[in-house]
């Protein structure tokens, strides 16, 4: 079955710096998510990548899909406090019944001050 | 707050016992869909439910089953308790089943589950 790799599994930032996460499909997908999760709460919806080459910015982070529409990378400038989570992807396969999203195991963000 | 809510929020169940969980989709979502989050992973697709039909399945045994009610609210149901099935259980739900592009997927706070 179709397999969602992240990487890297934790991240420790200091306070200013930038960072990037990889996400990795075994096959390619329709459209790829990212979520991000407080610790304790829920996956929180960011953004939604459909195109082949896609770039999208949400004030500090910048997501991309890449040209096979197999990958996507999360790059954050200047990691603040507010930062600190775990970070999926998740990709909805192509002609995936139900659109069922396969969620990679996430890159777990800390923050040093 | 997404408008979605599940109840219970936390609950202890013995091994062998069955569990029922309930969530309410958003105003205007008519698909529903269950995911289990195990304690450092990554949620894994259980079902989802469209317009009362079950529209996907993963892979997950038939003791867990699901309903979904004419005003799209849905139950998730899990027969014969495993220590493994210990985990958050989150709905997702969304206005339509017919693909997620462009449509935002809100997920509910979560039923922590423990097994013992």
């Amino acid at each position: 079955g179709q397999q969602v790799m992240q990487i890297p599994q934790y991240q420790h930032v200091q306070e200013g710096e930038d960072f990037t996460t990889y996400c990795n499909s075994s096959t390619t997908l329709s459209n790829i998510q990212w979520y991000k999760q407080r610790p304790g709460g829920h996956p929180v919806f960011l953004i939604q990548l459909v195109k082949s080459g896609e770039v999208k910015k949400q004030k500090r982070l910048t997501f991309q899909f890449g040209e096979a529409k197999k990958n996507s990378s999360l790059h954050i400038t200047a990691t603040q406090t507010t930062d600190v989570g775990t970070y999926f992807c998740a990709g909805c396969p192509l002609r995936a019944a139900g659109n069922k999203l396969t969620f990679g195991g996430g890159t777990r963000v800390l923050v040093k001050p | 707050e997404t408008g979605v809510t599940q109840s219970p929020t936390h609950l202890i169940k013995t091994r062998g016992q069955q569990v029922t969980l309930r969530c309410s989709s958003q105003s205007g979502h008519n698909t529903v869909s269950w995911y289990q989050q195990a304690l450092g992973q990554g949620p894994q697709f259980i079902f989802q439910y469209y317009r009362e039909e079950e529209n996907g399945r993963g892979n997950f045994p038939p003791r867990f089953s699901g309903l979904q009610f004419p005003n799209y609210s849905s139950e998730l149901n899990v027969n014969a308790l495993e220590l493994d099935d210990s985990a958050l259980y989150l709905c997702a739900s969304s206005p339509t089943a017919g693909g997620f592009s462009g449509n935002t997927i809100y997920f509910g706070e979560g039923s922590w589950l423990t097994v013992v």
